[in-house]
């Protein structure tokens, strides 16, 4: 059974980057059944999706934060990670990773993480 | 970007009662191409249906959907105490978008 638990520092500084990193437990992130996404909810922007990438290592960005974001895959240690540059306030919220199922780039969300809490506060 | 409104805000029910969630999209939504999910205090979301019909492992049959093109609906035939809960639909026809969600609370 596919799980994912994410990992990363709960307070970030304004202007800094937020880095954050989902481990795979239970499956491959080499599998061709899934790509791999970013999540985030905040009660004032509700669900939003971050980015997704493929088995193969090519990412997708959600074009409002595409200027800012990069996400990346490390097979060896079965995870992947997101980074978040130039964080602001707007950037706090609970951040999931979840797993795109379908084998395609347009898919439902299944399984995802419990999720983190990032505050951007100084 | 396809905008998702879900309707009612809030939706206050009784155990057994029948439940009835709206989407509706700003324009066509291609090959079905829709998910709902439930998700209650403290849980990440949890795959309900996607494909717009079908049901996720261990989805129980009181819940189904139905629509199509721009105007979808969730339905709980008899409410059980716990799908007393939020629940999301989103779209992965063209990038993905989430609705801003139903809240189904106890009467």
């Amino acid at each position: 059974q596919l799980q994912l638990q994410e990992s990363g520092p709960g307070l970030v500084e304004p202007s800094e980057t937020l880095s954050l990193t989902c481990t795979v437990s239970g499956g491959s992130i080499n599998s061709y059944t899934y790509y791999w996404a970013w999540i985030r909810q905040s009660p004032g922007k509700g669900l939003e999706w971050i980015a997704s990438i493929s088995y193969s290592g090519i990412p997708y960005y959600n074009p409002s934060l595409k200027s800012r974001v990069a996400i990346s895959v490390d097979t060896s240690a079965n995870r992947f990670s997101l980074d978040l540059t130039s964080v602001t306030a707007a950037d706090s919220a609970l951040y999931y990773c979840a797993a795109q199922g379908g084998a395609t780039r347009l898919a439902w969300f299944d399984p995802w993480g419990q999720g983190t809490l990032v505050t951007v506060s100084s | 970007e396809i905008v998702l409104t879900q309707s009612p805000g809030t939706l206050s029910l009784s155990p057994g009662e029948r439940a009835t969630l709206s989407c509706r999209a700003s324009q066509t939504i291609s090959s079905n191409s829709l998910a709902w999910y439930q998700q209650k205090p403290g849980q990440a979301p949890r795959l309900l249906i996607y494909g717009a019909s079908s049901r996720a492992t261990g989805i129980p049959d009181r819940f189904s959907v139905s629509g199509s093109g721009t105007d979808f609906t969730l339905t709980i035939s008899r409410l059980e105490p716990e799908d007393f809960a939020m629940y999301y639909c989103q779209q992965y026809g063209n990038s993905f978008t989430f609705g801003g969600g139903t809240n189904v609370e106890i009467k």
